[in-house]
């Protein structure tokens, strides 16, 4: 079936380094949302990315949608502690833009 | 702001028994969707529904149902409650259309011994 796979699965870095987690997909997306879970929280909604090739920004965030509509990546510059957390990219797909389906997340730890 | 209320935040049942997960949302969304949630595995879709009695199945559909009869409230069904169906269980609503973000409630932490 149609699979969003999501690299890596944990990341460690010292606070204060980058951090990026990539998102692919089988299939071509109509549009690509991320999420982010705290700790014994539930998802919560960052962004959306439609078009080609798109980037948006917020604050240091960076999310990218590749040109063929097939990859994304989230970009954190200088992480703080605050990151901590699971991101998820989350896919609908051409035809079936209700069906929702999630990577298997990156589950990011900031040493400080 | 949107509310999405799961009605158990913990609940512990046994083998076999029925297992009603409730969830209602305040927001008039028309997409309500559920997901269980493993170590390792993410976060997998189990059925998901456009609309009043409408509902589609999701990835892993095997051994749930759901009941859609209110726009406000989507029912995950487990008819014979088995120990692999210990998980966390998110419940999350949205409008329709490609541009609309899922609200998702608190979660439910079942366990089944």
């Amino acid at each position: 079936g149609q699979q969003v796979m999501q690299i890596p699965q944990y990341q460690h870095v010292q606070e204060g380094e980058d951090f990026t987690t990539y998102c692919n997909s089988s299939t071509t997306l109509s549009n690509i949302q991320w999420y982010k879970q705290r700790p014994g929280g539930h998802p919560v909604f960052l962004i959306q990315l439609v078009k080609s090739g798109e980037v948006k920004k917020q604050k240091r965030l960076t999310f990218q949608f590749g040109e063929a509509k097939k990859n994304s990546s989230l970009h954190i510059t200088a992480t703080q502690t605050t990151d901590v957390g699971t991101y998820f990219c989350a896919g609908p797909f051409r035809g079936g833009y209700q069906k929702v389906t999630f990577g298997i997340g990156t589950k990011l730890q900031v040493i400080p | 702001d949107v509310k999405v209320t799961q009605s158990s935040r913990y609940l512990v049942k046994r083998t076999g028994e029925k297992v009603f997960l409730e969830c209602v949302q305040d927001m008039d969304h028309e997409n309500m969707f559920w997901y269980r949630q493993d170590p390792g595995l993410g976060l997998r879709l189990i059925y998901f529904s456009y609309d009043v009695k409408m509902k589609e199945k999701g990835d892993i559909p095997e051994g749930y149902s759901v009941s859609r009869e209110k726009k406000e409230r989507f029912s995950l069904i487990l008819e014979s409650a088995s120990t692999n169906q210990t998980s966390m269980y998110l419940c999350a609503s949205s409008f329709q259309g490609r541009v609309s973000p899922l609200h998702f409630g608190n979660g439910t932490r079942l366990t089944v011994t």
